[in-house]
């Protein structure tokens, strides 16, 4: 069965302050790794799709990275308004199902 | 506005009604999903419908049952609600595999 956990649970920054989130999978025949960003009572919003080991997506201070076990979502230097749930999600080769992780919740502190 | 909208927003009933929500989607997508987010936030894929087929049928209590009239709606019915299925069930929707696309939610709360 396809597996996704993200770490942390949860992460306080201040502003300015970068760091990583990270999403380890284990997804058979991985099709696709998505990033989505969640704000509270909305659903979640689409950032990034990769494809294949070593691919790299950026968008604004946002730059998602992929390995053969794990992706990476690095916020650099960070703005209150980046506060939010980010959630992670593989795509296998059965269909088009999402597996999501549980999601890291991030609070940046001006 | 191009989007995934659902109604109603927020659901409040008692235990062992039936309930319905309904989904529609602008973006001319052949796919669309039921997804259901618990109390942890956890979502988990429910139902999928490629061109008002169903092709994705996770382990669901036969409680709930999907429905696409068209390629641009699919809506959920819930048969005998339980304390359970308080949860945000979300819609969503997308093209030639490409990501989903998800709509606002829907606050389901039994009592």
């Amino acid at each position: 069965e396809d597996q996704v956990t993200q770490s942390p649970e949860a992460l306080r920054l201040q502003e300015g302050e970068s760091s990583s989130l990270n999403c380890s999978y284990t997804v058979s025949g991985l099709r696709g790794l998505f990033w989505y960003r969640q704000d509270p009572g909305k659903g979640p919003e689409f950032l990034f799709t990769l494809y294949s080991a070593g691919e790299e997506k950026e968008k604004e201070r946002l730059k998602a990275t992929l390995t053969k076990k794990e992706s990476f979502l690095h916020i650099t230097a960070p703005k209150p308004e980046d506060s939010a749930t980010y959630l992670c999600a593989g795509k296998g080769a059965a269909g088009n199902k999402l597996t999501f992780g549980g999601g890291t919740r991030v609070l940046v502190k001006p | 506005d191009t989007a995934v909208s659902q109604t109603p927003k927020y659901l409040v009933t008692q235990m062992g009604n039936d309930k319905s929500i309904k989904c529609e989607q602008n973006l001319g997508h052949d796919t669309m999903y039921w997804y259901k987010q618990d109390s942890k936030k956890f979502l988990k894929i429910m139902f999928s419908y490629n061109n008002k087929e169903l092709i994705i049928n996770e382990t669901v209590p036969n409680r709930f049952s999907p429905k696409s009239p068209d390629k641009a709606h699919l809506n959920l019915h819930i048969n005998s609600l339980e304390l359970g299925d308080s949860a945000v069930y979300f819609c969503a929707s997308s093209q030639d595999g490409q990501a989903p696309y998800f709509g606002p939610g829907t606050r389901l709360l039994v009592l």
